[in-house]
């Protein structure tokens, strides 16, 4: 099975900050990442497919990287709407899905 | 519009059955693949398995397998996950999911997620 990892776990960050959340694959999955926003309370949001393409609708101050088994998720100048965990997903293992276990932005 | 909807709040006592419900709209539902995600309170996202309304072709993840009964009934539009006898372990959120991409298994970027049914197991 592929195993993923996020860090940090949590970060502290404030309005306007540049934010990097780091996923890390145990083996390739190529480009097959996607990463979710999640709020309290509600379903987890696709913002970012196949490592850097940007969901329709999702801000373009969101942006994905990386290949291989390193991947990063990068919010330019953080928003107040920004505070939530974020988790990255491989689906490059056939229908053997792999969540990481999610990074918590909260406010500094 | 695509929506996924979902069956109630479930509180079930240990060694219960139940099945939740999933009913998609908006879309040719035999199309596309559904899965379920498990969130045990306060923790992250689990991978279930998927199924295929089409021809109810099936994965489940080697930690779900034997565990849950992932089913669908594509009269009536609707996926189902199940349990023959519940565990308080059991006790989660669980999301139904859409991939974007009709027919492929392995599409798991998932861009439709019903709005989730939470589980409660306890005596």
């Amino acid at each position: 099975d592929i195993q993923m990892t996020q860090s940090p776990s949590t970060l502290s960050a404030s309005v306007g900050d540049r934010v990097t959340i780091t996923c890390r694959a145990s083996q390739s999955i190529s480009s097959w990442l996607a990463w979710y926003q999640q709020k309290p309370g509600k379903a987890p949001k696709l913002l970012i497919y196949k490592a850097s393409s940007l969901e329709s609708g999702v801000p373009s101050r969101f942006s994905g990287s990386g290949s291989g088994t390193e991947f990063t998720l990068t919010i330019s100048s953080l928003q107040p709407d920004d505070f939530a965990t974020y988790y990255c997903q491989q689906y490059n293992s056939y229908s053997l899905f792999t969540f990481g276990p999610g990074t918590k932005v909260d406010i500094k | 519009e695509v929506q996924l909807v979902q069956s109630g709040a479930e509180v079930k006592k240990p060694g219960e059955s139940l099945k939740i419900s999933c009913k998609g709209s908006g879309y040719s539902f035999t199309s596309y693949w559904i899965g379920w995600v498990r969130q045990m309170p306060g923790k992250g996202l689990e991978w279930m398995g998927i199924i295929y309304p089409g021809d109810s072709d099936t994965r489940y993840s080697p930690s779900f397998q034997g565990q849950v009964t992932i089913s669908a009934d594509k009269s009536i539009s609707t996926a189902y996950l199940q349990w023959s006898s519940l565990k308080a372990s059991d006790t989660a959120m669980y999301y139904c999911v859409r991939p974007p991409i009709p027919g492929i298994a392995a599409a798991g970027d998932f861009d439709y997620w019903g709005q989730g049914t939470l589980v409660t197991v306890s005596s």
